[in-house]
């Protein structure tokens, strides 16, 4: 199957700065990506869609300030967590779809850990 | 808007045995369904795609129905190994571009 690539896979900063998660479609050109928040043993919390050259959609409740999304080429989407605190520690996960089957594939996840 | 069940939300399986996994949405109107596998800590890998023109897929000792018209699929796990042990999801794709997750089926298969 496809291959979604996602950078870093763990990731720990100091409180108030700024943290880039990296998601990348390998083999094909990814029209959508989606960027998802999961707490533990919970469900996938859907925070943005991306489609690639225009502005991301937010989720009610998501803060657009706060999660910056850049979907900027058919292959790489950007997560900047800005003045990140302890509660943004979490894991993010990406998503991305544009084959013509509709299927979606994942990357690996980041584990981000706020101090 | 689409809501995604899927039950149980945990099960236990002694090794060896066959197991099925349910999942049902509540429109009828999809595109396709995929059935995916998480390990802890883990991203989401794809195991069976079904598009709404489908009745089943099979890859190996999976074998994924679905019944459009009920609203329901079944994902179907032959001869049950410890490897399988992992939280299961399916996502129902509409015929825009939206994406709708259940809340996961946690599979232990105990050796």
């Amino acid at each position: 199957g496809a291959v979604v690539s996602q950078h870093p896979s763990r990731v720990i900063c100091k409180s108030g700065t700024s943290v880039k998660i990296e998601c990348r479609s390998l083999d094909f050109q990814a029209t959508t990506m989606f960027w998802y928040r999961q707490f533990p043993k919970k469900s996938l919390m859907l925070m943005a869609t991306s489609n690639e050259g225009s502005k991301a959609t937010y989720e009610q409740g998501v803060e657009k300030d706060k999660f910056l999304i850049n979907h900027a080429s058919l292959t790489l989407s950007t997560l900047t967590v800005t003045s990140a605190h302890p509660e943004d520690s979490s894991f993010y996960i990406c998503s991305a779809s544009g084959l013509n089957t509709g299927e979606l594939f994942f990357g690996e996840g980041s584990r981000l850990t706020v101090l | 808007k689409q809501e995604v069940t899927q039950i149980p939300a945990a099960l236990s399986v002694p090794e060896g045995e066959n197991l099925v996994l349910n999942c049902s949405f509540t429109d009828s109107a999809i595109y396709n369904l995929q059935w995916f596998r998480q390990d802890p800590g883990k991203g989401l890998t794809s195991l069976l795609l079904i598009q709404s023109s489908q009745r089943e897929q099979t890859s190996g000792r999976l074998n994924a129905s679905l019944d459009k018209s009920s609203g329901r699929s079944t994902l179907y796990i032959a001869a049950s190994q410890p490897g399988d042990s992992a939280t299961y999801l399916c996502a129902v794709k509409n015929t825009g571009n939206q994406f709708y997750f259940g809340t996961g089926t946690s599979l232990t298969v105990i050796p």
